[in-house]
């Protein structure tokens, strides 16, 4: 059973434009929920978290968005620039369990045409 | 920063050898992970170890044992490699009490020949 989903597997943006990559989770324990970009050949990189407390957390150009709700979060990416062209895995932790353990989703590679 | 090593970036090894892959981090983190990442199924937890000498299964342990003899090194073992194990391998660690991110190491991509 996929507790964290990302159900688009690719996406094409034009340069420029924003970028909106979706995660769908399951497990209502889960209260830290984090962005990694990765690019081919290299680990993950850590691109921007938000906890549950909160509904929005934004870092320059990334902007992530959480609804408890609906048990859905959203990066976006404005404006998108070429270099942005990745897969990125919406991963998720119950932190207040006490477990450091993250659950990834099965990533969204995201090809940004110039 | 923090640094996560592997010990070896492309591995090609064959059917039925011991593989032993390396993962060191000079941040004194307590816990340590091992994934697997393979197209189309995204990051999956092999193992991993809050404390020296501590290891916990991850969602996928089967072929594979680790070691955690010192804090600051996660080995991952596959006993008898198949074809099934050709996959690129990432270790991270975070340590405890953390809010913070898994940092992760550069990977292992691994081929069973």
């Amino acid at each position: 059973d996929q507790q964290v989903k990302q159900n688009s597997p690719s996406l094409s943006v034009q340069e420029g434009r924003i970028s909106i990559l979706n995660c769908d989770y399951t497990n209502s324990m889960f209260d830290y929920f984090l962005w990694y970009k990765k690019y081919p050949a290299e680990g993950p990189t850590f691109l921007i978290s938000i906890s549950s407390i909160k509904d929005k957390n934004e870092d320059g150009r990334f902007t992530v968005f959480l609804n408890k709700s609906a048990k859905h979060l959203s990066l976006h990416i404005v404006p998108s620039q070429p270099g942005d062209s990745a897969v990125y895995f919406c991963a998720a932790s119950a932190s207040g369990a006490g477990s450091y353990q993250l659950t990834f989703g099965k990533g969204t590679k995201l090809s940004v045409i110039p | 920063d923090v640094k996560v090593t592997q010990s070896s970036r492309y591995l090609v090894k064959r059917t039925g050898e011991k593989v032993f892959l390396e993962c060191v981090q000079d941040m004194d983190h307590e816990n340590m992970f091992w994934y697997r990442q393979d197209p189309g199924l995204g990051l999956r937890l092999i193992y991993f170890s809050y404390d020296v000498k501590m290891k916990e299964k991850g969602d996928i342990p089967e072929g594979y044992s680790v070691s955690r003899e010192k804090k600051e090194r996660f080995s991952l073992i596959l006993e008898s490699a198949s074809t099934n194990q050709t996959s690129m391998y990432l270790c991270a660690s975070i340590p405890t009490g953390s809010t913070d991110t898994q940092y992760f190491g550069p990977g292992t991509r691994l081929t069973v020949l």
